[in-house]
């Protein structure tokens, strides 16, 4: 079946460090790949989005590529700041199929 | 302001009791989704509605039921057959039934006493 594998957490980052949290899955095909961000406390808010192989999603600072190949979508962003702590998800969805999520990466920033 | 509104925030029930959580969207979503989320888990979810007077069982429907009588409405009652109902649940709309691309609520946190 289709599922979502994401690196398990906690991760602990100095503020301004290089961050990647690896995301890889399995489907039939090629789906949709997001990923979501939860801050303390709150609901879920989509992050970055890639419809095909290739594409970089990006926003706030955070990027992510569609690798066909080895079939992730890594998150990354150049420098963290303390205000990005929160739990990542990816995520997978195909046209009018439901979305399946990973079970989340904690990231904790400390200045 | 646009979105989707939970409520209560935090709730506690004792065991044997039904507790009916409540979400309501201003977005002129069609579609409407409730999720539990369990440490560690990631989201499953309970239930989806794509219409009015529609919805449809999700992963863990068991001891849970909804109902979608308003566009606007989306309320999932906890039941009593619900064997593990600590959690946190999220309630999410979309333009249209699988999107992939929804907008949540803030959550609710429900505890059995």
């Amino acid at each position: 079946g289709n599922s979502v594998t994401q690196m398990e957490g906690p991760v602990t980052l100095s503020e301004e460090a290089f961050l990647t949290i690896n995301c890889t899955y399995t489907a039939t095909g090629y789906p949709s790949l997001f990923w979501y961000v939860q801050y303390p406390g709150e609901g879920l808010q989509l992050l970055l989005k890639a419809t095909k192989a290739d594409d970089k999603g990006s926003n706030k600072g955070f990027e992510a590529t569609y690798r066909k190949e080895t079939t992730s979508f890594h998150l990354e962003k150049g420098s963290v700041q303390v205000s990005d702590s929160a739990v990542y998800f990816c995520a997978l969805s195909f046209q009018g199929g439901k979305l399946i999520f990973g079970q989340g990466t904690e990231l904790s920033v400390k200045p | 302001d646009g979105g989707i509104t939970q409520s209560p925030k935090y709730l506690f029930r004792k065991e044997g009791q039904n507790v009916t959580l409540s979400c309501e969207q201003n977005l002129n979503h069609d579609a409407m989704y409730w999720y539990r989320q369990d440490p560690g888990q990631g989201l499953r979810l309970i239930y989806y509605s794509q219409i009015v007077n529609d919805f449809q069982k999700g992963d863990i429907a068991e001891g849970y039921s909804v109902s979608r009588e308003k566009k606007e409405s989306f309320p999932l009652t906890v039941t009593s057959a619900q064997k593990n109902p600590t959690a946190f649940y999220l309630c999410a709309s979309s333009i249209a039934l699988n999107t992939g691309e929804l907008f949540f609520g803030e959550g609710s946190r429900l505890t059995v006493l």
